[in-house]
């Protein structure tokens, strides 16, 4: 039983590439959550899923998209790559919201 | 946006002294619910504790003890007799309905030998 697995585990991007961080879960959970953790700091929501074919937006939606296409999967796609995004990406999940969440081990990210 | 305060940045004790990480959250809601997780150096996050609106007993697990104050809207974490392997970032947390989480900016623990 893998859990929440992310990759990649560490990034480096240019400023404007483009590129999509991976989360898949065999827990058969409904909900899958994207944050990011900025140094110091704790975790903002990104974006969200209840289920597949079902996303909404976050806290801090701008410069992301997802998709929901399986329930096992919720890749998370950087289109223009800005120093801003640099952080560590959580992917999570749980079967009901009332649940503990799930973690990923997290991608570091660099915008360079 | 209703917030989750960790009021203590950093917190540095000698081991075997007991420490208290304070959390105290925001809430609009009657159903809600309370998380602790712990963030060791190796970055992943591990949950410790859930607690819902309705339910203010104290837990007890181990050296690890909760106590949830609906009255204060408090969330408390102690850790008795601490350990250098206790040393991490905890992180203390609020869920309602379907939304994710809302985290607390979290509390750097230091234990030193």
């Amino acid at each position: 039983n893998a859990g929440v697995t992310q990759t990649p585990k560490f990034r480096i991007l240019k400023i404007g590439q483009s590129m999509t961080l991976q989360c898949t879960q065999d827990m058969n959970h409904n909900y899958m959550y994207w944050y990011r953790q900025d140094p110091g700091m704790g975790l903002k929501l990104i974006y969200y899923s209840v289920g597949a074919g079902i996303t909404d937006k976050g806290e801090v939606p701008n410069g992301y998209n997802v998709s929901r296409s399986t329930t096992e999967d919720f890749p998370l796609r950087l289109e223009l790559a800005a120093p801003s995004q640099t952080s560590v990406y959580f992917c999570a999940s749980t079967l009901n919201s009332n649940q503990p969440q799930h973690f990923g081990d997290g991608t570091r990210l660099s915008i360079l | 946006a209703q917030k989750v305060t960790q009021a203590q940045t950093e917190i540095s004790v000698v081991e075997k002294e007991d420490v208290t990480l304070d959390c105290v959250y925001e809430t609009r809601d009657t159903t809600y619910y309370l998380f602790w997780y712990k963030q060791p150096p190796s970055g992943e996050l591990v949950f410790l504790i859930r607690r819902n609106s309705f339910d203010e007993q104290n837990e007890i697990s181990g050296r690890y003890s909760w106590n949830f104050q609906k009255s204060t809207s408090s969330f408390n974490f102690t850790i008795t007799a601490s350990q250098v392997v206790d040393s991490a970032v905890y992180f203390c947390a609020r869920g309602t309905g379907r939304r994710a989480l809302t985290f607390g900016s979290g509390t750097r623990l230091q234990v030193q030998p």
